[in-house]
């Protein structure tokens, strides 16, 4: 079946513009979680998603990020007014709520000029 | 602060020895372990999950858990160029709500 897919895959912009990332979790999938990957880092979460709700936001660096999920599939980070500290690799994941397995999308490679 | 610690390499292995990856990590109630690679420019695959004390085999992997020594390691037998990657160690630990706390990754590079 289908995995997870996001959009763009890559996406260049310039600083202080808002820009839109999309994931497309595995059908049936009720978790979404969204992590950030800074060049030669480890994942760091930005926010978990359970159906539309979102339980823990903990992750999301400043207000500026937000994230949005809906008809329980869906989501979309948001990211207002970019920084340079802003370009990495944003990288969803979705799972079944009964397992633990979370199976990650291709990314999305934020550049921030 | 929630920690998960790896070494971060590069591990230089031959092919065909043995690669051995360590991660420790803070949170003593952690319950759920995975070993993900991840390619140069590509996101992680799961390679080995984890929950019990001792060992579980896969393949040519081994997962080893010691949750009374906060300890995970991951093994690779016959290592071939083709495991040449990043290893990231994750750790659940919230379980309600499986959010993933990973370590920094190991760089693997098998040599033929």
């Amino acid at each position: 079946g289908a995995g997870v897919s996001q959009s763009p895959s890559n996406k260049v912009t310039e600083k202080g513009k808002d820009v839109e990332l999309r994931c497309d979790p595995i059908s049936g999938h009720t978790a979404l979680y969204w992590y950030r990957q800074s060049l030669g880092q480890g994942l760091e979460f930005l926010i978990y998603f359970q159906g539309n709700s979102a339980p823990d936001k903990s992750g999301l660096p400043s207000d500026r990020f937000s994230a949005e999920r809906t008809g329980g599939s869906v989501s979309t980070l948001t990211i207002q007014r970019t920084q340079q500290e802003d370009s990495a690799v944003y990288l969803c994941a979705s799972r079944e709520r009964a397992l633990e397995t979370q199976y990650f999308g291709p990314g999305t490679r934020l550049l921030v000029l | 602060q929630k920690e998960v610690e790896q070494n971060s390499g590069p591990l230089s292995v031959p092919e065909g020895a043995i690669a051995s990856l360590n991660c420790t990590y803070s949170d003593r109630g952690s319950q759920s372990f995975f070993w993900y690679r991840q390619y140069s420019g590509k996101s992680p695959e799961l390679i080995m999950s984890i929950y019990s004390n001792g060992d579980k085999e896969d393949g040519r992997f081994t997962a080893q858990l010691n949750k009374a020594s906060q300890y995970v390691s991951l093994l690779i037998r016959d290592s071939q160029p083709s495991d040449s990657a990043t290893y990231l160690c994750a750790v659940n630990m919230d379980d309600s709500w499986g959010k993933l706390q990973f370590g920094a990754g190991t760089q693997v590079v098998v040599t033929p």
